[in-house]
């Protein structure tokens, strides 16, 4: 799981509630993505960010917001819009190398399981 | 649409045995990822292989890539139990000064003792 934490580790979430999960990174890396997983399925993107106070939609950012106030972190609410919220989010980060591009490779937290009372 | 879609969606094999996963994308890459996930867990990187390379090999890995077909393999040789968990391919989106990566749903690998 390298230097990124993803908390908590599970989070509950009642009709109408918005709910912030954490990621935080040591590595210094500029880029950091947030992703959903449903059982069985691969990830999807909701948002990523390749520098401070500035961020991307993924593919399914609907429902989601994110904020990049600081280098380290880059947390994920999840408002009453997402209707179907519960799965596993991911949250990841990469390095930046020239040409503004991030490195390939991403590095990924352990992960936050999100159910709806 | 997944770039990538990982095939078969399921392997299960004896400790000892190679496994082989397929990966088949749809659009011109810059390089190809492979990612394994343990149940619950946050994904691990395994390796990458670049368009312009045709294999490459790390410890009982081995990954080739046809950029004609658009199809990659990923074989891990001498199976051990602990290779049990799912592995994810994953492409680059392409072009521009924003870099994302595009997953595969996966293959469970299942090795018994």
């Amino acid at each position: 799981d390298g230097g990124i934490t993803q908390s908590p580790k599970y989070l509950f979430r009642k009709e109408g509630q918005n709910v912030t999960l954490s990621c935080e990174q040591n590595l210094n890396h500029d880029a950091m993505y947030w992703y959903r997983q449903d059982p069985g399925q691969g990830l999807r993107l909701i948002y990523y960010s390749q520098i401070v106070n500035d961020f991307q939609k993924g593919d399914i950012a609907e429902g989601y917001s994110v904020s990049r106030e600081k280098k380290e972190s880059f947390p994920l609410t999840v408002t009453s819009a997402q209707k179907n919220p519960t799965a596993f989010y991911l949250c990841a980060s990469a390095r930046r190398r020239g040409a503004g591009r991030a490195e390939e490779t991403q590095y990924f937290g352990p992960g936050t399981r999100l159910l709806v009372l | 649409s997944q770039q990538g879609e990982e095939d078969p969606q399921a392997l299960s094999i004896q400790e000892g045995e190679n496994a082989t996963m397929n990966c088949s994308y749809k659009t011109s890459i810059n390089n190809l990822q492979w990612y394994r996930q343990n149940s619950g867990r946050g994904l691990v990187h395994l390796i990458l292989i670049r368009s312009n390379e045709r294999e490459k090999h790390s410890g009982r890995l081995r990954v080739t890539l046809d950029t004609s077909k658009k199809s990659s393999s990923l074989l891990i040789t001498a199976s051990r139990a602990a290779d049990t968990a799912s592995y994810f391919c994953a492409t680059d989106a392409g072009g521009g000064s924003n870099y994302k990566l595009t997953f595969g749903k996966g293959t469970l690998l299942t090795v018994n003792p």
